[in-house]
């Protein structure tokens, strides 16, 4: 099987901006959750989704929401970029809820 | 709120030391219990797993962790360490009926030759 996908894999924006970045999980996994890794906090949860419904969300401001879609693929969007959210962002598909995650590369943000 | 605390952030060892890296976690139900392991240019990849049943789970490349539910501890071991072991860990849990897995910060062990 195909591994966990993200694109793309680099990004460079300005403060102000807004961005999406897109996930395709594994085939067959129904659950999608984005971490945001940064050398000074590690690995912080943004969100899950299962079956295209949110079930839970991390400790991040308003300005980072995602979907889920039919087909589980998941897109997250941060607007208005601040310095601060300059990071990884990775995303990790699951078989079912509380199981083995399986990472992608993750998306590099950088916001100038 | 559920925590997971990693007691060392960085360790060095030379080849053939044994490695044991402590994990702590905040939750007194039923948990899910996770090391994974990043190494350099890799992705996060699943090392080990604790769901229910023996308390001492061996995972791959020759890792172990035992549960201790007293302790509320998860604790990763391997008796002798690699070059090739140089990579950053994370003891991970997920709690209860939540839906999220807690990280703790990781533990970045660098293995000399």
């Amino acid at each position: 099987k195909a591994g966990v996908t993200q694109t793309p894999r680099y990004l460079i924006k300005t403060r102000g901006q807004q961005v999406t970045l897109s996930c395709s999980p594994i085939s067959g996994h129904r659950s999608v959750s984005w971490y945001q890794q940064t050398p000074g906090q590690g690995l912080q949860f943004l969100f899950e989704y299962f079956s295209e419904t949110q079930r839970n969300k991390g400790n991040f401001p308003g300005r980072f929401s995602g979907r889920q879609f039919s087909n589980s693929r998941s897109e997250m969007n941060v607007s208005t970029l601040e310095l601060g959210d300059s990071a990884l962002y990775l995303c990790a598909s699951s078989p079912q809820s509380r199981s083995e995650q399986y990472f992608g590369p993750g998306t590099r943000l950088t916001v100038t | 709120a559920q925590s997971v605390s990693q007691h060392n952030h960085h360790v060095i060892l030379s080849e053939a030391a044994s490695l044991e890296l402590g994990c702590n976690y905040s939750y007194g139900g039923t948990v899910n219990l996770f090391w994974y392991v990043q190494y350099p240019g890799q992705h996060l990849q699943l090392l080990l797993k604790y769901f229910s049943g023996d308390p001492l789970v061996k995972g791959i490349k020759g890792f172990e962790a035992e549960f201790i539910k007293s302790k509320f501890s998860f604790n990763l071991r391997k008796p002798s360490v690699q070059w090739s072991d140089t990579a950053e860990y994370f003891c991970a849990v997920n709690a209860g009926g939540g839906f999220k897995t807690i990280f703790g910060a990781g533990t970045r062990l660098f293995v000399k030759a």
